[in-house]
């Protein structure tokens, strides 16, 4: 079954500290992957996606298949970075939906 | 600039009531999500809909259904809401072809309390 895997509810790290979200997918088939951000009293919004290969505020996201992961890396963690981080994947076999995981609060510290 | 609306924000309901959540799009969107956000358990697929008078079920659709007359609207229906239905509710759209692409387009949720 489909499934995705953010091991960590909470991850705290000082200003200026890298920061690598995790997250580990199970789809057989050519898997799509997404971060989504919600920052708080904000609506859920797209950070970026696997096939884009693209940095969005510093982030960046590399596919590994081998091990199945998608995580989520800044080199230098920003007070403006804390917010939840959702990790999903697209379910091409029924109708596109996406599956997301638990979720990562993701807190930097002054 | 917002394109996903849901009519409420915050929501009270008794036990038992039958409790109607609206979302409300204007990109013209096919597909059309209707997700519960709970801390620890992350977003969980209730009802999706493809097009106009289309559902299915997601992954935790019991004690809810939707309804979707127009293409802009995706109403989600508790018939007889219990405590344990007391949750974050959010609505999304996209494109048919849309994922690869654009992702979802969320809205700004409603808190359900039922007491």
């Amino acid at each position: 079954a489909q499934r995705v895997t953010q091991p960590e509810k909470l991850l705290s790290v000082f200003k200026g500290a890298p920061v690598e979200l995790k997250c580990n997918y199970s789809y057989s088939g050519s898997p799509e992957l997404f971060w989504y951000v919600q920052y708080s009293r904000q609506r859920l919004q797209l950070l970026l996606r696997h096939i884009s290969r693209e940095s969005i505020k510093g982030f960046t996201a590399d596919l590994n298949k081998g091990e199945t992961s998608f995580h989520l890396k800044k080199p230098f963690a920003q007070e403006e970075d804390s917010a939840m981080y959702y990790c999903a994947l697209r379910d091409k076999s029924y109708g596109n939906k996406l599956v997301f995981g638990a979720g990562t609060i993701l807190r930097v510290k002054s | 600039d917002v394109k996903v609306t849901q009519s409420s924000r915050y929501l009270v309901k008794r036990t038992g009531e039958k409790v109607f959540l609206e979302c409300v799009q204007d990109m013209d969107h096919e597909n059309m999500f209707w997700y519960r956000q709970d801390p620890g358990l992350g977003l969980r697929l209730i009802y999706f809909s493809y097009d106009v008078k289309m559902k299915e079920k997601g992954d935790i659709p019991e004690g809810y259904s939707v309804s979707r007359e127009k293409k802009e609207r995706f109403s989600l229906i508790l018939e007889s809401a219990s405590t344990n239905q007391t949750s974050m509710y959010l609505c999304a759209s996209s494109l048919r072809s849309s994922g690869a692409q654009n992702g979802y387009t969320f809205g700004s949720g409603t808190r359900l309390t039922v007491v």
